[in-house]
C-alpha cells in the first residue's frame, strides 16, 4: 500500500520560515494537499492541487510538490500556526486517499 | 456554506456495528462531489476510511473495506457509515468530509465525534 512520510515534528521560531516536508514515492505524479489541524478541532485544508491556497488561507502559506517529495512552507511563522499539519495524497488510478502520519508544529 | 455534522452513539460495543450518520446543509449531496469518512484515533494521525461518488460509485480504504459500507440518503441530503464488527481499535474521533471529485483533497469537515468501543 501507498505510504507517506512526514517527519514527527518541526520547530520553529517566530518570524521565520518553516518547512514541513512530505514523502512518497513519485508523490509529484500526485495532488498532494495539506490539512492544519488545531488540539480538539477539525482538520483545515491550507494547501490543494499541490499549491493552491483555500480562500482565507493567509498568503504565508505556499506548497510544491516534485520528485517523491511534497513540502508545505510557512513564511513569517506566527504563534497561531502552531498545530499538527498532515499531507495527503490521491492516487487518481485507484481513488485511494493516504494521509502521512502528521508533523507537530512548535513556534518556539 | 457548506456545513456537514456527525451525529450516533458514542459507544458501540466490541463485535457489533457501528452505525454513523453526516447530515450535510449547504449544498445538494446528489449535485456532485465524493462525500467520505476519515478517523483519527485518540492522540494519532488521520486515517481514511472511504468515500462515496454521487452517483454512487464506493471506494474503501483497502485495510477495512471488508468492514465498511457508505451509502447516501439523498432524500435527506446525507449519507451513512457503517463499520461491522468493531473492535477496540476502531475506537477514533470519526470525520464525515466532502472530498473533490478530480484532485482528492477535503475541503469541508464535519466537527467529528468519538465513538469508543467498549463493553
Amino acid at each position: 500500500s501507498y505510504e507517506l512520510t512526514q517527519p514527527p515534528s518541526v520547530s520553529v521560531s517566530p518570524r521565520q520560515t518553516a518547512s514541513i516536508t512530505c514523502s512518497g514515492d513519485k508523490l509529484g505524479d500526485k495532488f498532494a494537499s495539506w490539512y492544519q489541524q488545531k488540539p480538539g478541532q477539525s482538520p483545515v485544508l491550507v494547501i490543494y492541487q499541490d499549491n493552491k491556497r483555500p480562500s482565507g488561507i493567509p498568503e504565508r502559506f505556499s506548497g510544491s510538490n516534485s520528485g517523491n517529495t511534497a513540502t508545505l512552507t510557512l513564511s513569517g511563522t506566527q504563534a497561531v500556526d502552531e498545530a499538527d499539519y498532515y499531507c495527503q495524497a490521491w492516487d487518481s488510478n485507484t481513488a485511494d486517499v493516504v494521509f502521512g502520519g502528521g508533523t507537530k508544529l512548535t513556534v518556539l | 456554506q457548506v456545513q456537514l455534522q456527525e451525529s450516533g452513539p458514542g459507544l458501540v460495543k466490541p463485535s457489533e456495528t457501528l452505525s454513523l450518520t453526516c447530515a450535510v446543509s449547504g449544498y445538494s449531496i446528489s449535485s456532485g462531489y465524493y462525500w467520505g469518512w476519515i478517523r483519527q484515533p485518540p492522540g494519532k494521525g488521520l486515517e481514511w476510511i472511504g468515500s462515496l461518488y454521487h452517483t454512487g460509485g464506493t471506494y474503501y480504504n483497502a485495510s477495512l473495506r471488508s468492514r465498511v459500507t457508505i451509502s447516501l440518503d439523498t432524500s435527506k441530503n446525507q449519507f451513512s457509515l457503517n463499520l461491522t464488527y468493531v473492535t477496540a481499535a476502531d475506537t477514533a474521533v470519526y470525520y464525515c468530509a466532502r472530498r473533490h471529485y478530480s484532485s482528492g483533497f477535503h475541503d469541508f469537515w464535519g466537527q467529528g465525534i468519538l465513538v469508543t468501543v467498549s463493553s
